[in-house]
């Protein structure tokens, strides 16, 4: 299975201050043009929601403070202003291969 | 609007089976594959495998102990998972791959989630 290891696991900011996660897979995540990552924020008691998608496309609705670069094994999840709605704990996901499989998640909370 | 709905036993005790259904409304349910996921209380996600008409995929961590199956005329899919344990202990997801089939994946569209105890 490929591995993902996210970093870091707890993630204080304050905000109106930017915020960056990163994201490391076993393997490269980069076939036929294609970046096989996407990240999810699951905000407390709530299910998990997309925010980008194959690597660096928005979901419909996110806030384009939000972005998602990089490719290979090599990932980040950049948000260029914190707001209190983006607490919660984030994901990142790889579907190069079956089985899926999730990063650990980074807790972002509000200073 | 798409909405996915768990349904099922929220207890279930050791060595028996697990069943839950997700019924979806409001899109075309044919053209998707549908995936379910779990989530042990406290900790992260874990994909258990996905249904495409009678294409299925699952993780291989669960053993053969799982089986999704499909009703197309009811919008609907499920899930079995035998000899449950402890460990199954977890709030288990249905979702919606809103990617192109057989090229891309990604979750757009997720249940809220159906907590589920394994417990004598």
């Amino acid at each position: 299975d490929i591995v993902m290891t996210q970093s870091p696991v707890s993630l204080p900011v304050n905000p109106g201050e930017p915020a960056s996660i990163s994201c490391r897979s076993s393997q490269s995540l980069h076939i036929n043009g294609y970046k096989k990552l996407d990240w999810y924020l699951q905000k407390p008691g709530q299910s998990p929601q997309l925010l980008i998608y194959l690597g660096s496309n928005r979901a419909s609705g996110v806030p384009d403070r939000f972005s998602g670069s990089g490719s290979g094994t090599d990932f980040i999840l950049k948000i260029s202003r914190v707001e209190a709605e983006d607490v919660g704990v984030y994901y990142c996901m790889q579907t190069q291969e079956a089985p899926y499989t999730f990063g650990q998640g980074t807790n972002l909370e509000i200073k | 609007q798409v909405q996915l709905q768990e349904s099922g036993p929220g207890l279930v005790k050791p060595s028996e089976t697990l069943s839950l259904t997700c019924s979806v409304s409001g899109d075309s349910f044919s053209s998707y594959v549908w995936n379910w996921l779990r989530q042990p209380p406290g900790k992260g996600l874990e994909w258990i495998g996905h249904i495409y008409h009678s294409n299925i995929n699952y993780n291989a961590s669960l053993r053969s102990r799982a089986t999704l199956s499909v009703d197309t005329s009811q919008s609907r899919f499920s899930l079995k998972l035998t000899s449950v344990t402890a460990a199954d202990t977890a709030v288990y997801y249905c979702a919606r791959d809103g990617g192109q089939v057989g090229t891309t994946t990604y979750f757009d569209y997720w249940g809220q989630g159906a907590l589920v105890t394994v417990s004598s």
